[in-house]
């Protein structure tokens, strides 16, 4: 079946540091969704991408759908402590008609001072 | 802000015991689901739910699970015969138009403890 993976699995940086969380999917996707989950939360829904090669951004938050949608990235520049949490990517199973989202294994993020 | 409301917050029950977790989605969203996550994982799908049917369901979601929308407002999962390994953060999300192209708004879940 469809499986997604995002690298790094942890990463502790430094508050002013950048982070970039990186997400694989096996098979290619209609579209594809970023969730932030904070400690003990639920998760958030970020952003959707639909178009090959799409780049959104969000303040200090940037996110890319590779050319071949079967990628994606979200880069945070300059941390903040607020940034903590773990980030998932999702995607449709495999239509656009499909009402499952298989979630990435997760990047979880620790910003310290 | 409409948001998804779920309860109860925590609830622990012996192995071999039925639970009902109960969620109310968003009030004009017509899509609804279950997921999981164990302690430190990724959130797992279980379940979809349209026009009072199932949708899709994953390889997890067997016969002793089952979903309902018994009113206008609630939608319940059921875990029939509970094992150790079904504790898990369980939440219910909701989406308004068609899902793969819209966003999931999540529930703040409930802790489901199996001893």
């Amino acid at each position: 079946g469809q499986q997604v993976m995002q690298i790094p699995q942890y990463q502790h940086v430094q508050e002013g540091e950048d982070f970039t969380t990186y997400c694989n999917s096996s098979t290619t996707l209609s579209n594809i969704q970023w969730y932030k989950q904070r400690p003990g939360g639920h998760p958030v829904f970020l952003i959707q991408l639909v178009k090959s090669g799409e780049v959104k951004k969000q303040k200090r938050l940037t996110f890319q759908f590779g050319e071949a949608k079967k990628n994606s990235s979200l880069h945070i520049t300059a941390t903040q402590t607020t940034d903590v949490g773990t980030y998932f990517c999702a995607g449709p199973k495999g239509g656009g008609t499909a009402s499952k989202l298989t979630f990435g294994t997760g990047t979880r993020l620790q910003v310290t001072l | 802000e409409p948001e998804v409301t779920q309860t109860p917050s925590h609830q622990v029950t012996q192995m071999g015991q039925e639970v009902i977790l109960r969620c109310v989605p968003i009030s004009n969203h017509l899509y609804f689901y279950w997921y999981r996550q164990i302690l430190g994982q990724k959130v797992e799908f279980l379940v979809s739910f349209y026009n009072n049917e199932i949708s899709e369901k994953s390889e997890i979601f067997d016969d002793q699970f089952s979903v309902e929308r018994p009113d206008g407002s609630n939608f319940t999962l059921k875990i029939r015969s509970t094992k150790l390994e079904d504790s898990a953060m369980y939440f219910c999300a909701s989406s308004e138009l068609r899902p793969s192209y819209n966003e999931q708004f999540f529930g703040p879940g409930t802790r489901l403890t199996v001893l």
